[in-house]
Protein backbone atom coordinates (compact mmCIF):
# COMPACT_ATOMS: atom_id res chain seq x y z
CA UNK A 1 0.00 0.00 0.00
CA UNK A 2 1.62 2.98 -1.29
CA UNK A 3 1.64 6.32 0.94
CA UNK A 4 3.28 8.32 -1.93
CA UNK A 5 3.16 8.95 -5.47
CA UNK A 6 6.65 9.80 -7.41
CA UNK A 7 6.85 10.50 -11.54
CA UNK A 8 8.55 7.49 -12.40
CA UNK A 9 11.54 9.49 -14.24
CA UNK A 10 12.67 13.19 -14.58
CA UNK A 11 15.40 14.54 -16.58
CA UNK A 12 17.29 18.16 -15.87
CA UNK A 13 19.72 20.39 -16.80
CA UNK A 14 23.13 20.20 -15.36
CA UNK A 15 23.29 23.62 -13.22
CA UNK A 16 19.52 23.87 -13.14
CA UNK A 17 17.04 23.73 -10.31
CA UNK A 18 15.80 20.21 -10.27
CA UNK A 19 12.27 19.74 -8.58
CA UNK A 20 10.75 16.78 -7.44
CA UNK A 21 7.33 16.27 -7.07
CA UNK A 22 5.70 14.02 -4.55
CA UNK A 23 1.68 13.40 -3.66
CA UNK A 24 1.29 12.16 -0.07
CA UNK A 25 -3.00 12.82 0.04
CA UNK A 26 -3.53 10.23 3.44
CA UNK A 27 -0.68 11.69 5.53
CA UNK A 28 -1.58 11.08 8.95
CA UNK A 29 -0.91 14.24 11.39
CA UNK A 30 2.11 12.31 13.21
CA UNK A 31 4.02 11.34 9.93
CA UNK A 32 6.67 13.05 8.88
CA UNK A 33 8.37 13.63 5.28
CA UNK A 34 11.41 12.41 4.71
CA UNK A 35 13.40 12.31 1.49
CA UNK A 36 16.73 9.37 0.58
CA UNK A 37 18.47 8.88 -2.78
CA UNK A 38 20.40 6.27 -4.15
CA UNK A 39 22.82 6.26 -6.30
CA UNK A 40 23.50 3.52 -8.69
CA UNK A 41 24.58 0.33 -6.43
CA UNK A 42 25.13 2.28 -3.43
CA UNK A 43 23.13 2.33 0.06
CA UNK A 44 20.50 4.89 0.77
CA UNK A 45 21.44 8.34 1.46
CA UNK A 46 19.83 10.75 3.93
CA UNK A 47 18.64 13.79 2.12
CA UNK A 48 15.92 15.87 4.16
CA UNK A 49 12.94 16.01 6.16
CA UNK A 50 9.86 17.58 7.60
CA UNK A 51 6.50 17.96 9.42
CA UNK A 52 4.69 20.93 8.31
CA UNK A 53 7.07 23.75 7.54
CA UNK A 54 9.64 24.22 5.05
CA UNK A 55 12.68 22.60 5.00
CA UNK A 56 16.44 23.59 3.84
CA UNK A 57 19.67 22.27 4.45
CA UNK A 58 22.89 22.25 2.62
CA UNK A 59 21.74 19.25 0.41
CA UNK A 60 18.44 20.70 -1.02
CA UNK A 61 14.80 22.16 -0.23
CA UNK A 62 11.70 20.98 0.99
CA UNK A 63 8.44 22.57 0.26
CA UNK A 64 5.63 20.84 1.91
CA UNK A 65 1.71 22.44 0.63
CA UNK A 66 0.05 23.86 3.67
CA UNK A 67 -2.44 20.63 3.39
CA UNK A 68 0.53 18.53 3.85
CA UNK A 69 -1.12 16.56 0.73
CA UNK A 70 2.06 16.81 -1.01
CA UNK A 71 5.72 17.94 -1.39
CA UNK A 72 8.40 18.98 -3.93
CA UNK A 73 12.51 18.25 -3.09
CA UNK A 74 14.73 20.89 -4.97
CA UNK A 75 18.38 20.66 -5.68
CA UNK A 76 18.85 24.12 -6.29
CA UNK A 77 22.21 23.51 -8.62
CA UNK A 78 22.04 20.40 -10.08
CA UNK A 79 25.19 18.45 -10.88
CA UNK A 80 26.09 14.67 -12.31
CA UNK A 81 26.70 13.57 -9.29
CA UNK A 82 23.09 13.95 -8.66
CA UNK A 83 21.90 11.39 -10.64
CA UNK A 84 20.05 8.96 -8.95
CA UNK A 85 16.74 7.29 -7.98
CA UNK A 86 15.06 9.50 -5.71
CA UNK A 87 12.61 8.34 -2.68
CA UNK A 88 9.98 10.16 -0.77
CA UNK A 89 8.87 8.50 2.52
CA UNK A 90 5.82 9.05 4.78
CA UNK A 91 6.30 7.34 8.11
CA UNK A 92 6.14 8.63 12.03
CA UNK A 93 9.97 9.20 13.29
CA UNK A 94 11.19 6.06 14.80
CA UNK A 95 9.39 3.63 12.54
CA UNK A 96 10.55 1.53 9.77
CA UNK A 97 11.05 3.31 6.75
CA UNK A 98 9.45 1.41 3.56
CA UNK A 99 10.63 2.37 0.19
CA UNK A 100 8.21 2.97 -2.86
CA UNK A 101 9.49 3.32 -6.41
CA UNK A 102 11.11 6.55 -6.51
CA UNK A 103 11.89 8.80 -9.31
CA UNK A 104 14.59 8.40 -11.27
CA UNK A 105 16.56 11.71 -11.88
CA UNK A 106 18.75 12.25 -14.59
CA UNK A 107 21.02 14.91 -15.05
CA UNK A 108 21.93 15.88 -18.66
CA UNK A 109 25.38 17.35 -19.60
CA UNK B 1 26.92 11.96 10.18
CA UNK B 2 26.88 8.93 11.17
CA UNK B 3 28.70 6.26 9.65
CA UNK B 4 27.47 2.49 8.69
CA UNK B 5 29.92 -0.18 7.43
CA UNK B 6 29.02 -3.00 5.67
CA UNK B 7 31.40 -6.07 4.97
CA UNK B 8 32.34 -7.84 2.56
CA UNK B 9 31.07 -5.25 -0.33
CA UNK B 10 31.10 -8.62 -2.93
CA UNK B 11 30.67 -11.88 -2.22
CA UNK B 12 30.42 -14.69 -4.49
CA UNK B 13 29.76 -18.23 -3.15
CA UNK B 14 28.61 -21.67 -4.45
CA UNK B 15 24.81 -22.68 -3.79
CA UNK B 16 24.39 -24.64 -0.82
CA UNK B 17 26.99 -22.29 1.33
CA UNK B 18 26.31 -20.18 3.81
CA UNK B 19 27.44 -16.03 3.92
CA UNK B 20 27.81 -14.01 7.04
CA UNK B 21 27.32 -10.08 6.07
CA UNK B 22 28.57 -7.55 8.73
CA UNK B 23 26.67 -4.25 9.90
CA UNK B 24 28.53 -1.72 12.14
CA UNK B 25 27.79 1.30 13.42
CA UNK B 26 30.95 3.19 13.95
CA UNK B 27 30.23 6.41 15.56
CA UNK B 28 27.09 5.84 17.14
CA UNK B 29 25.15 3.08 19.38
CA UNK B 30 22.55 1.09 16.91
CA UNK B 31 19.60 0.46 19.15
CA UNK B 32 17.70 -0.42 16.12
CA UNK B 33 19.29 -2.08 12.58
CA UNK B 34 16.97 -3.04 9.70
CA UNK B 35 18.20 -5.23 6.54
CA UNK B 36 16.83 -4.73 2.96
CA UNK B 37 16.99 -7.05 0.07
CA UNK B 38 17.38 -5.37 -3.75
CA UNK B 39 17.05 -6.84 -6.85
CA UNK B 40 18.31 -5.43 -9.95
CA UNK B 41 15.75 -2.54 -11.37
CA UNK B 42 13.74 -3.08 -8.12
CA UNK B 43 13.53 -0.67 -4.75
CA UNK B 44 14.62 -1.82 -1.91
CA UNK B 45 12.58 -4.23 -0.02
CA UNK B 46 12.44 -4.45 4.28
CA UNK B 47 13.48 -8.30 5.36
CA UNK B 48 13.24 -7.61 8.92
CA UNK B 49 13.90 -5.23 11.72
CA UNK B 50 16.41 -6.02 14.73
CA UNK B 51 17.23 -4.66 18.22
CA UNK B 52 20.23 -4.94 20.29
CA UNK B 53 19.42 -8.25 22.88
CA UNK B 54 16.68 -9.27 21.21
CA UNK B 55 14.87 -11.26 18.50
CA UNK B 56 14.21 -9.95 14.64
CA UNK B 57 11.21 -9.03 13.30
CA UNK B 58 10.55 -10.44 10.04
CA UNK B 59 8.66 -9.31 7.32
CA UNK B 60 5.76 -11.28 5.78
CA UNK B 61 7.30 -13.80 3.55
CA UNK B 62 10.87 -13.48 4.99
CA UNK B 63 11.99 -17.06 5.80
CA UNK B 64 13.81 -16.29 9.50
CA UNK B 65 15.42 -19.55 9.34
CA UNK B 66 17.29 -19.05 6.14
CA UNK B 67 18.02 -15.21 7.03
CA UNK B 68 19.66 -15.27 10.02
CA UNK B 69 20.10 -12.27 12.07
CA UNK B 70 21.94 -10.97 14.96
CA UNK B 71 22.29 -8.08 16.56
CA UNK B 72 24.56 -9.09 19.62
CA UNK B 73 25.88 -5.34 20.70
CA UNK B 74 24.98 -1.96 20.26
CA UNK B 75 27.92 -1.60 16.91
CA UNK B 76 26.93 -4.81 14.95
CA UNK B 77 24.67 -6.90 13.61
CA UNK B 78 25.19 -10.18 10.99
CA UNK B 79 22.44 -11.39 8.44
CA UNK B 80 23.72 -15.08 7.57
CA UNK B 81 22.25 -16.44 4.34
CA UNK B 82 22.37 -19.86 4.81
CA UNK B 83 22.35 -22.40 2.38
CA UNK B 84 22.75 -19.86 -0.37
CA UNK B 85 20.64 -20.64 -3.81
CA UNK B 86 21.25 -18.78 -6.81
CA UNK B 87 17.58 -16.74 -6.03
CA UNK B 88 18.91 -15.18 -3.40
CA UNK B 89 21.47 -13.57 -5.54
CA UNK B 90 20.71 -9.76 -4.55
CA UNK B 91 22.26 -6.58 -3.20
CA UNK B 92 21.86 -6.89 0.93
CA UNK B 93 21.58 -3.47 3.13
CA UNK B 94 21.74 -2.78 6.13
CA UNK B 95 20.42 0.57 8.20
CA UNK B 96 20.53 1.78 12.05
CA UNK B 97 18.94 4.16 14.00
CA UNK B 98 20.97 5.48 16.79
CA UNK B 99 20.70 6.52 20.41
CA UNK B 100 22.30 9.42 21.44
CA UNK B 101 23.05 11.27 18.13
CA UNK B 102 23.75 14.87 18.44
CA UNK B 103 20.89 16.26 16.41
CA UNK B 104 19.28 12.69 15.85
CA UNK B 105 15.98 13.71 14.11
CA UNK B 106 14.68 9.91 13.43
CA UNK B 107 16.95 9.59 9.88
CA UNK B 108 18.37 6.14 8.88
CA UNK B 109 21.53 5.77 8.60
CA UNK B 110 22.73 3.40 5.45
CA UNK B 111 26.03 1.50 4.77
CA UNK B 112 27.53 0.78 1.16
CA UNK B 113 25.61 -2.73 0.54
CA UNK B 114 26.66 -5.86 -0.15
CA UNK B 115 26.86 -7.62 -3.12
CA UNK B 116 25.53 -11.69 -3.08
CA UNK B 117 26.32 -13.57 -6.50
CA UNK B 118 25.57 -17.41 -5.55
CA UNK B 119 26.81 -19.80 -7.91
Amino acid sequence: DAKTTQPTSMDCAEGRAANLPCNHSTISGNEYVYWYRQIHSQGPQYIIHGLKNNETNEMASLIITEDRKSSTLILPHATLRDTAVYYCIVMIRGEKLTFGTGTRLTIIP
Amino acid sequence: GAVVSQHPSRVICKSGTSVKIECRSLDFQATTMFWYRQFPKQSLMLMATSNEGSKATYEQGVEKDKFLINHASLTLSTLTVTSAHPEDSSFYICSARGAGLAGNTGELFFGEGSRLTVL
